[in-house]
């Protein structure tokens, strides 16, 4: 049982064309993340949005595109990715921007394959 | 930068038995998070350790925070089934405004009935 969900589930793209992730938490939450998890690699941090306002990008490339349109949704666009970028994209949130006492809740994450 | 080594990479084990992992770093560490996850869904908190040597419970799991507060280790007691999935440690990392939460690179348990 999760606050957050997050569409699709599984995703194969060619590296030409665009797509976008979805995310929703029912949580009531303020603060919403994006990550990256890739195979043999930690989880990677990638942005994170604090009352709808982007307040962290980890050095991510341009292909990938966040929007924050509301504290409860969390989109991440894509355009011309590369097969590397084949990774789950995890979403999570939390009540306030994580400082260590917030628990984040992750959704179930959209399993991306890049061909 | 700060790495976090966790080991075992994987376990394989008979139900019942007790289960231990631990993450080690040669960075100093403010917060530990163990998570678990399992197939097809995201992480999930287990337990958060704040204060160095500190022992947290959460039904069959204890947690500890190292006295150097350069390691953590979980402990599964009397594995049971549902115990399969991967684990997680995460440490955070706080001085002033630089905040990261470093990952490890996951503990994949299996239990067999």
């Amino acid at each position: 049982e999760t606050g957050v969900t997050q569409t699709p589930r599984h995703l194969v793209m060619g590296m030409t064309n665009k797509k976008s992730l979805k995310c929703e938490q029912h949580l009531g939450h303020n603060a919403m993340y994006w990550y990256k998890q890739s195979a043999k690699k930690p989880l990677e941090l990638m942005f994170v949005y604090n009352f709808k306002e982007q307040t962290e990008n980890n050095s991510v490339p341009s292909r990938f595109s966040p929007e924050c349109p509301n504290s409860s949704h969390l989109f991440l666009h894509l355009h011309t990715l590369q097969p590397e970028d084949s990774a789950l994209y995890l979403c999570a949130s939390s009540r306030y921007p994580w400082t260590g006492k917030e628990t984040q809740y992750f959704g179930p994450g959209t399993r991306l394959l890049v061909l | 930068g700060q790495q976090l080594n966790q080991s075992p990479q994987s376990m394989f084990i008979q139900e019942g038995e007790d289960v231990s992992m631990n993450c080690t770093s040669s960075s100093i560490f403010n917060t530990w998070l163990w998570y678990k996850q399992d197939p097809g869904e995201g992480p999930v908190l287990l337990i958060a350790l704040y204060k160095a040597g500190e022992l947290t419970s959460n039904g069959r799991l204890t947690a500890q925070f190292g006295i150097t507060r350069k390691d953590s280790f979980l402990n599964i007691s009397a594995s049971i089934p549902s115990d399969v999935g991967i684990y997680f440690c995460a440490g955070l990392f706080n001085a002033g405004n630089n905040r990261k939460l470093i990952w490890g690179l996951g503990t994949s348990l299996a239990v067999n009935p």
